[in-house]
């Protein structure tokens, strides 16, 4: 199993351009999430899902947004980047046990994004 | 959602026993604690989690007291690659999709 996967790992983009950051997972959890971590700080809650067809905001969503097609998949979009959006950017899965969520999130390697 | 705070750094030599002691006062009655260990360019890593009394592990024990506004995360004999940041978690997943906060956590230096 490959866990929790990122594309792309580096990505540079000029202000004002749009991107999607791509997230898949081969563990067939039903949550994921998308965070953001800035230098020397904690990891931010951008959106979430709960399960396919479904997303939610999180503590910093304005900016982005998200789609979850596939269960496996969980797309974040940056629509008009800018400076702030600098970042590196983690997406993580989770799963349910006897009907409450785990506490333990899959983390994948994240991607590094730069906004010029 | 519970505030956490934790050292910001911690330093220690190879084999000795670590406890990094992280503060949630308000904590909630549905909170559970949960600690994350994160290396430099890569995702946190669950660690442990518990809700009251002693949690052990392969790698570590989680040490909470009655009341529950604290918290002491105890990595046994630590080596180099113990080196990582360590993270405090306070929440409960019954709500808004398991969200789950971190705060700036601490940074284990292990030296040889």
């Amino acid at each position: 199993n490959a866990g929790v996967t990122q594309t792309p790992k580096f990505r540079v983009l000029k202000t004002g351009q749009s991107m999607t950051l791509l997230c898949a997972q081969d563990m067939n959890h039903e949550y994921m999430y998308w965070y953001r971590q800035d230098p020397g700080m904690g990891l931010r809650l951008i959106h979430y899902s709960v399960g396919e067809g479904t997303t939610a905001k999180g503590e910093v969503p304005d900016g982005y947004n998200v789609s979850r097609l596939k269960k496996q998949n969980f797309l974040l979009g940056l629509e008009s980047a800018a400076p702030s959006q600098t970042s590196v950017y983690f997406c993580a899965s989770s799963y349910s046990l006897g009907g409450s969520l785990s506490y333990e999130q899959y983390f994948g390697p994240g991607t590094r994004l730069t906004v010029t | 959602l519970a505030k956490t705070t934790q050292p910001i750094s911690m330093d220690s030599y190879e084999g000795q026993e670590v406890n990094i002691t992280c503060s949630h006062n308000n904590i909630a009655t549905n909170d559970y604690i949960t600690w994350y260990q994160q290396f430099p360019s890569q995702g946190p890593r669950f660690i442990i989690q518990g809700y009251k009394t002693k949690v052990t592990n392969e790698v570590a024990s989680l040490f909470i007291p009655a009341d529950r506004k604290s918290s002491t995360l105890s990595l046994p004999r630590v080596s180099l690659s113990d080196t990582a940041v360590y993270y405090c978690l306070v929440g409960s997943t019954d709500n808004q999709g398991g969200k789950l906060i971190f705060g700036q956590g601490t940074e284990l230096s292990v030296k040889p």
